[in-house]
């Protein structure tokens, strides 16, 4: 129940597509939904987060769209670019009252962008 | 420059000589959290800390220890380390409250032998 599972494992798009990330949960309780980006070198870098009030979440190029029945949530880069070529990670927790908003992250995206 | 510093970046030990990672918040954060990252796995809690004095387990804390005497250090004490605690760990922090993500170090590239 604690499980996030996403996929693909790793991602190649030429620069300009769409890069697709997709993750799924079981645990009904999770309430806040972040993606990080981490490049070589560096630890994870919160990118963007959304909560399941809403099914879309819009940052520039980066959106993150959640469908709450099916428990799954994605992440979509329009008009990818070398620039965002990392490795990606989804995560969900609990930030309600007595929670710990402890992060159970997926197992990660490696994406290259191909000039 | 608001951040999480950890240190060391990269250590080489031998199997069952003590050691500690060190890491430290400018943030006044009330939480930190060490995970461990490996391939295929992502990142894993292996403990985290609510506040000054108060430590739980994450997911996997066999072989770790924590202490929070100050609100600002969370070290991650290794007392015996074995070759299967080979992996990047991470220290992170973030506020109380509903917003706000965690802010992550840098990272510590810990290899045993």
């Amino acid at each position: 129940q604690q499980q996030v599972k996403q996929s693909p494992q790793s991602l190649i798009v030429q620069k300009g597509g769409i890069s697709i990330i997709n993750c799924a949960y079981e645990n009904t309780a999770f309430d806040y939904f972040p993606w990080y980006q981490q490049f070589p070198g560096k630890g994870p870098a919160l990118l963007i987060a959304i909560r399941p009030d809403v099914s879309e979440k819009k940052e520039g190029r980066f959106t993150i769209s959640f469908n709450k029945s099916a428990k799954q949530f994605s992440l979509h880069i329009m008009d990818s670019q070398p620039g965002d070529s990392a490795t990606y990670f989804c995560a969900a927790s609990s930030r309600g009252s007595g929670n710990t908003g402890k992060l159970i992250f997926g197992q990660g995206t490696t994406l290259q962008v191909k000039p | 420059e608001a951040q999480v510093t950890q240190n060391p970046r990269y250590l080489i030990t031998v199997t069952g000589k003590k050691l500690t990672v060190t890491c430290s918040q400018n943030m006044n954060h009330e939480y930190m959290s060490w995970y461990r990252q490996d391939p295929g796995l992502g990142l894993r809690q292996i403990y985290y800390s609510m506040n000054v004095e108060a430590t739980d387990k994450g997911d996997v804390p066999e072989g770790y220890k924590v202490s929070r005497k100050e609100k600002r250090n969370f070290p991650l004490i290794l007392e015996s380390p074995s070759p299967n605690q080979t992996s990047l760990y991470f220290c992170a922090s973030r506020g109380t409250g509903a917003g706000g993500g965690y802010t992550f170090g840098s990272g510590t590239r810990l290899t045993v032998v």
